[in-house]
């Protein structure tokens, strides 16, 4: 069964830098799409960032483009958001999803998200 | 720009049923979507896929009483016997080139 397990949240200062990441366990890793959702205390889920399988072609949300970078390394099954120059409004709970497919697809597992607290 | 557009709320009784709705924005009415749900302080689950012509598949361990369905730009996620653990936000997601991962604004579901 596949799974997914983030760390590395935690509390920052506002335009300080946190990385996290998701481990992946259970399937082929290198044959999936991955993306990173983020969901705001209250508030619904955000979209964030989507990698493809190969790793070669990277997307963002317009509100974390330039600040955020995805990447993924197959040989450690992981999958990885180094967050820069982050602000208050960052603050919430990030969760690692995996697609059915290759590229852009239905997310068919969700890890249990770790939480981003941004705050001076 | 592809938009996913749920009800905020919606409620129903302990076993009846309930069918949630996701409408896709103009021109994307053939996209297929997938249902999530997510139960109070816990992280989403994947419920199903759902293609334009009301086919799906549903993920590990989902009941019977989970069924989707489809109607022009509509896709609809009908739960039927409601338990009081359905009681959660539903979320819709569709995907395509160019637009990525987009999520609808998600369904509180209370059951009565």
């Amino acid at each position: 069964e596949a799974q997914l397990l983030e760390s590395g949240g935690g509390m920052v200062q506002p335009g300080e830098s946190l990385r996290l990441s998701c481990a992946a366990s259970g399937f082929t890793f290198s044959d999936y799409g991955m993306s990173w959702a983020r969901q705001a205390p209250g508030m619904g889920l955000e979209w964030v960032s989507s990698i493809d399988m190969s790793g070669t072609y990277t997307y963002y949300s317009d509100s974390v483009r330039g600040r955020f970078t995805i990447s993924k390394d197959s040989s450690k099954n992981r999958l990885y958001l180094q967050m820069d120059s982050l602000r208050v409004d960052d603050t919430a709970v990030f969760y690692c999803a995996k697609s059915k497919s290759g590229g852009w697809d239905a997310i068919d597992r969700w890890g249990q998200g770790t939480l981003v607290t941004v705050s001076s | 720009q592809l938009v996913v557009t749920q009800s905020p709320s919606a409620s129903a009784s302990l076993g009846a049923s309930v069918k949630l709705t996701c409408t896709l924005s103009s021109g994307h009415s053939n996209f297929a979507i997938a249902w999530h749900q997510q139960q109070p302080g816990k992280g989403p689950r994947f419920l199903m896929d759902l293609n334009n012509d009301g086919s799906h598949t549903k993920g590990d361990g989902i009941p019977d009483r989970f069924s989707g369905s489809s109607s022009g730009a509509e896709r609809y996620l009908t739960i039927s016997s409601l338990q009081s653990e359905d009681e959660a936000d539903y979320y819709c997601q569709s995907w395509g080139t160019g637009y990525h991962v987009v999520f609808g604004g998600g369904t509180k579901l209370t059951v009565l």
